[in-house]
């Protein structure tokens, strides 16, 4: 059964400082998806990724593929950048289900 | 272009009354579609994906069914709510299952009272 596990569930930081979020996930898959969740619910996706790096603004995804690893890093980080951040990976959850298999999300807080 | 849209935004239900969230995606024909639920406190979960009109495959057993009754949209239903069916649902859609990219609706706040 393919896990996704994320670290921290919560963080706590001043504006300004460098966010690292780390996602960890037990099958080997071909790619993976960061979400971020805004207090109200909704859902925007922020990078879909299957090999090295990428980069959206002050976002910066990288994911290493033969250690079942992707991080999402945050530069000068803003309390605009409080919300929940989710991965999934693109596996088969378990049972021959087709669809994606998520994290629990890390809650970031960015203190003015 | 590409588009998903779901509705409505949030949703407050009493126990006992029927649900019915509406997925319709735009842009795209014969697309893999997904419900997915987000409890209290844990990851979403998949809850029913469909390949084609009329296919749909349940994840877990619950108080919850889907439909597909057109080629772009997707419903998620239910007769009678329980409180634990309370949760932030989520739509998806990808072009097939070797598609690596999936598109995200904004999701829906339901509370059952």
């Amino acid at each position: 059964k393919n896990e996704v596990e994320q670290s921290p569930q919560n963080l706590t930081a001043q504006e300004g400082e460098f966010i690292t979020i780390n996602c960890s996930y037990s099958v080997g898959i071909s790619a993976l998806h960061w979400l971020q969740q805004h207090p109200g619910g909704g859902i925007v996706s922020l990078f879909m990724l299957s090999s090295g790096k990428k980069k959206h603004g002050r976002l910066i995804a990288t994911i290493n593929i033969q250690e079942k690893h992707s991080s999402l890093h945050i530069t000068a980080s803003h309390p605009r950048d409080s919300a929940v951040y989710i991965c999934a990976d693109i596996g088969r959850t378990g049972g021959g289900a087709d669809g994606l298999t998520f994290g629990k999300g890390t809650h970031l807080i960015i203190q003015p | 272009s590409q588009t998903i849209h779901q509705w409505p935004a949030t949703l407050v239900q009493p126990v006992g009354s029927p649900l019915s969230l509406e997925c319709t995606v735009e842009g795209t024909s014969n697309p893999n579609l997904y419900w997915y639920r987000q409890a209290a406190g844990r990851g979403l979960q998949l809850l029913f994906y469909s390949v084609g009109i009329g296919q749909i495959s349940s994840e877990v057993p619950q108080n919850l069914s889907a439909s597909r009754p057109q080629d772009r949209q997707f419903i998620l239903s239910s007769k009678k709510l329980l409180l634990s069916d309370s949760g932030f649902y989520l739509c998806a859609w990808r072009e097939d299952r070797y598609s690596y990219g999936y598109t995200f609706g904004s999701g829906t706040r339901l509370t059952v009272v």
